[in-house]
């Protein structure tokens, strides 16, 4: 009955790999969300989705790709994957684009 | 710029005392800020909210107050817990923008002393 829940939980992985982030919320609500949170707890916003469109795109380098197969679930795929990349990626949704985000537990990920 | 802040990295109190956790932004146009707990290994919990045309809101032992004129927010939380300990983010919503994008603060860290 888990609200968001994200798969791996943790990943660690080698420079220059790809891999994929994945997240699920059974809450039927439209927007979804990835954060990264760095080794100093800084959490900021690199992705939203509504109804499956992308809603906000932050700064983020174009190795990360989002990608949302329905409502329910926005996934994320890292390519080339480098040391800075580390970090714990957090998943969230909301009702809508101004509701409450809910985040789910977060996978840590370690490139070596 | 956006800037959202916390005045302490850690507070520490004795159980059963009162915390409050100081914020400050900077973006007066901000007109959503939310409060959110993290837990060690979880995601971050949402407490409490409150919209700029409030200037207190209470919970379950928790209060936040915003002061716009100064761009200060806090978070009160009474008869502090054990289970309190954690690391207490605020978060903004800003401005005209209808899009989600929440801007969060550092952080501070919340020791409860037995």
């Amino acid at each position: 009955d888990t609200a968001v829940s994200q798969t791996p939980k943790y990943l660690v992985t080698q420079m220059g790999n790809d891999k994929s982030i994945k997240c699920e919320q059974n809450l039927g609500h439209d927007t979804m969300y990835w954060y990264k949170q760095d080794s100093k707890k800084f959490l900021k916003i690199m992705f939203s989705y509504n109804n499956k469109e992308l809603i906000i795109n932050e700064t983020v380098p174009n190795r990360f790709s989002p990608k949302s197969p329905d409502k329910a679930h926005l996934n994320l795929h890292i390519n080339s994957l480098e040391l800075g990349d580390s970090a714990v990626y957090f998943c969230a949704s909301s009702q809508d684009e101004r509701g409450k985000q809910y985040f789910g537990p977060g996978t840590r990920l370690t490139v070596t | 710029g956006e800037n959202v802040g916390l005045h302490l990295p850690t507070l520490s109190v004795q159980e059963g005392d009162n915390s409050i956790i100081n914020c400050a932004y900077s973006n007066s146009a901000s007109d959503y800020f939310i409060w959110y707990k993290q837990e060690s290994g979880k995601g971050p919990q949402f407490i409490i909210d409150i919209r700029s045309n409030m200037d207190k809101r209470q919970g379950q032992r928790v209060t936040v107050l915003l002061n716009k004129t100064v761009k200060h927010l806090s978070l009160q939380i009474a008869a502090t817990q054990p289970g309190d300990s954690a690391v207490y983010f605020c978060a903004e919503k800003g401005g005209s923008s209808n899009t989600g994008k929440l801007i969060f603060g550092q952080g501070t860290t919340l020791q409860v002393k037995p």
